[in-house]
């Protein structure tokens, strides 16, 4: 079974520009959660996606927005990009049904703002 | 809220030694935890998880981890390090709540970063 995949893997962005990721859950899999990861802040949780509902929210800005399509592909936009949202964003499958499925997680984008 | 704390942001053990990373949660209500491995330039993999049907779990290339209540802790253990171990390793908590679920969120600790040398 194929893993969680992500495009693009890198990419370079001015500041105030958008931007938009994507990601691919294993097959099956209905939930997908987006996380940023950086070396001052490690991981933090942005949201959480479920048969194309959002059902959970972290505490980031409304510059991040994501959405999830009936095929269970999520993907998340960053709009007016700032030098501090350079960071890895990984995303995770899950089954979802409940808190106690494990996360499956892609292998991240990384994203640098210049 | 649930948190997580790794205790020690970098250990190094010889080739062979035991692992020992060390985690401490806070939740009100029974937890459910997990590790993680991330190599460079990678995503996450996951090592094993707890949701309370034993206290010991195990999981893969030998690690396990022993669930403790009184003390809150959730450490990872290997008995014999290998150079292929050497990466960052994250303990996470799922969050939910009390009469109700918060789905899909992982609180992770700082993570701890392991070497081995020969």
């Amino acid at each position: 079974k194929a893993g969680v995949t992500q495009t693009p893997r890198y990419l370079i962005k001015t500041r105030g520009q958008q931007v938009t990721l994507s990601c691919s859950p294993i097959s099956g899999h209905r939930s997908v959660s987006w996380y940023q990861q950086t070396p001052g802040q490690g991981l933090q949780f942005l949201f959480e996606y479920f048969s194309e509902t959002q059902r959970n929210k972290g505490n980031f800005p409304g510059r991040f927005s994501g959405r999830q399509f009936s095929n269970s592909r999520s993907e998340m936009n960053v709009s007016t990009l700032e030098l501090g949202d350079s960071a890895l964003y990984l995303c995770a499958s899950s089954l979802g049904l409940d808190s106690t499925y494990e996360q499956y997680f892609g292998p991240g984008t990384r994203l640098t703002v210049t | 809220a649930q948190s997580v704390t790794q205790l020690g942001s970098h250990v190094s053990v010889s080739e062979g030694a035991l692992v020992l990373l060390r985690c401490n949660y806070s939740s009100s209500v029974p937890p459910y935890l997990f590790w993680y491995v991330q190599y460079p330039n990678q995503g996450l993999q996951l090592l094993l998880k707890y949701t309370s049907a034993a206290t010991l779990v195990k999981g893969i290339n030998d690690f396990e981890a022993e669930f403790k209540k009184s003390e809150t802790s959730f450490h990872l253990t290997k008995p014999s390090a290998h150079m292929s171990d050497a990466a960052e390793y994250f303990c996470a908590v799922s969050d939910f709540s009390v009469g109700g679920t918060s789905y899909g969120k992982l609180t992770f600790g700082q993570g701890t970063i392991l070497t081995v040398h020969p």
